[in-house]
This record gives C-alpha cells, structure tokens and sequence, in this order.
C-alpha cells in the first residue's frame, strides 16, 4: 500500500534554532518528492521538489534530502522565525499512470516561538 | 504566489442546504483538482479534470459534483449538505504532465449545522 509517514507529528522549538523534520514512503513506482508548507487557513505551497536522481534540494532556509534507496526525506530548516510557524507536508508522486497521483503525509505542525 | 482563487473562505450553513464552492486560476492550466482536508490529517483527492468537460472522481468517495465548462473555472457542488461534509475543501491546478508542480487555492471552511 502507497503510504507517506511523518514524524514527528508535533514540533515546538525557539526563534533561531534549527530543526529537522522527516518523511518515510512506500510508494511505488517514485516520480517525485515535494514539501509543501501550509500556513493556518492557507492553501499549501511548494517549497521544494526532488526527483529519483536528486539527493539534495535547498529553498533558503530550507533544505531537503531524499534518499531513494531507504525511501526517506527529511526537511532541514536552518535559523527558524517566526513566520515558519506552520504545517509541513511531504508530498510524494508515482509515476503508474498519467495522473501523476499524489500521495499526502498528515505533516509535522511546527510552532516557533519567540 | 500563485493566482488560484476560492470563494467563499468561509460558510456555515445547515443541514440540506444547496451549495457550490467556487474555484478560479489564471494560469491557464489544464488540470484542476478538489481536496478534501480535516485538521491534521492528510489532503484527499476528490475530484479532478485534465480540461473542458473532462471531470473524474477522486480517491475519496464524495457526495459532491463537480463541472468544467471554461478552463479557468471548476466549481464544486453539494446538493444537500449534512454535517459529515463539515471539512475544508482545498482546490488546486497545474500544468499537464506527472510531475508537474500543483497550486493551491486558500480553501473553503465549511460548517454544515
């Protein structure tokens, strides 16, 4: 079963610290990794895609790393602020059929405080 | 940011009521998709169009219809509301092909008394 996992579920940490948050998958055949973040009451938005071939994908502060042997990522936030605040969802794609079906993590809710 | 808009942002309303949540992109692209979203849990697709007069369902069974008359435009409709529709419903567009990067609207809050 096509699945995508993240952990934690929950992040707090303090205005500047760094964070790491992790993304597991079972889908099959991979097209492509993205991690979205979503803002309260928004829509979400790209912030990085990486393909089969890609190990490593930076967004800013952002910076994401996708192992396609293990089938994990992980979205390495550097220097957090405030307006990081938000949901972080991993976003994985199969290339099975012209869709391009996405499958969706439950995201890490990320809190910074000040 | 991307211009992909829903309206209204927010809506409650009761039971049996008739309602249409709007959908609108001006980038031109093919594919549009409907969302379903309850807090803390992963988006569910519910509907999708690759173009004029394409519409198909989505993983999540759903009591909502949805047409695509223009390009631009991808309304969803819910004949009589219940309270199991109580939701956000997120819509999103992109360009055609698999790997192709989807925009996403700022979703519809609904409330269904």
């Amino acid at each position: 079963k096509n699945q995508v996992e993240q952990s934690p579920q929950s992040l707090i940490i303090l205005e500047g610290k760094n964070c790491t948050l992790q993304c597991n998958y079972t889908v099959s055949p991979f097209s492509n990794l993205r991690w979205y973040k979503q803002d309260t009451g928004r829509g979400p938005v790209s912030l990085t895609i990486m393909t089969f071939s890609e190990n490593t994908k930076s967004n800013g502060r952002y910076t994401a790393t996708l192992d396609a042997d293990t089938k994990q990522s992980s979205l390495h936030i550097t220097a957090s602020q405030l307006s990081d605040s938000a949901s972080y969802i991993c976003v994985v794609s199969d290339r099975g059929s012209t869709l391009g079906r996405l499958y969706f993590g439950r995201g890490t809710q990320l809190t910074v405080w000040p | 940011e991307a211009d992909i808009y829903q309206t209204p942002r927010y809506l409650v309303i009761g039971t049996g009521k008739k309602i249409t949540l709007e959908c609108s992109q001006t980038m031109g692209h093919d594919k549009m998709y409907w969302y379903q979203q309850d807090p803390g849990m992963e988006l569910h697709l519910i509907h999708y169009s690759y173009g004029v007069n394409s519409t198909e369902k989505g993983d999540l069974s759903s009591e909502s219809t949805v047409s695509r008359i223009r390009t631009e435009h991808f309304p969803l409709t819910l004949e009589s509301a219940r309270p199991s529709h109580t939701s956000q419903y997120l819509c999103a567009s992109s360009l055609v092909g698999p790997g192709e990067t989807q925009y996403f609207g700022p979703g519809t809050r609904l409330l269904v008394l």
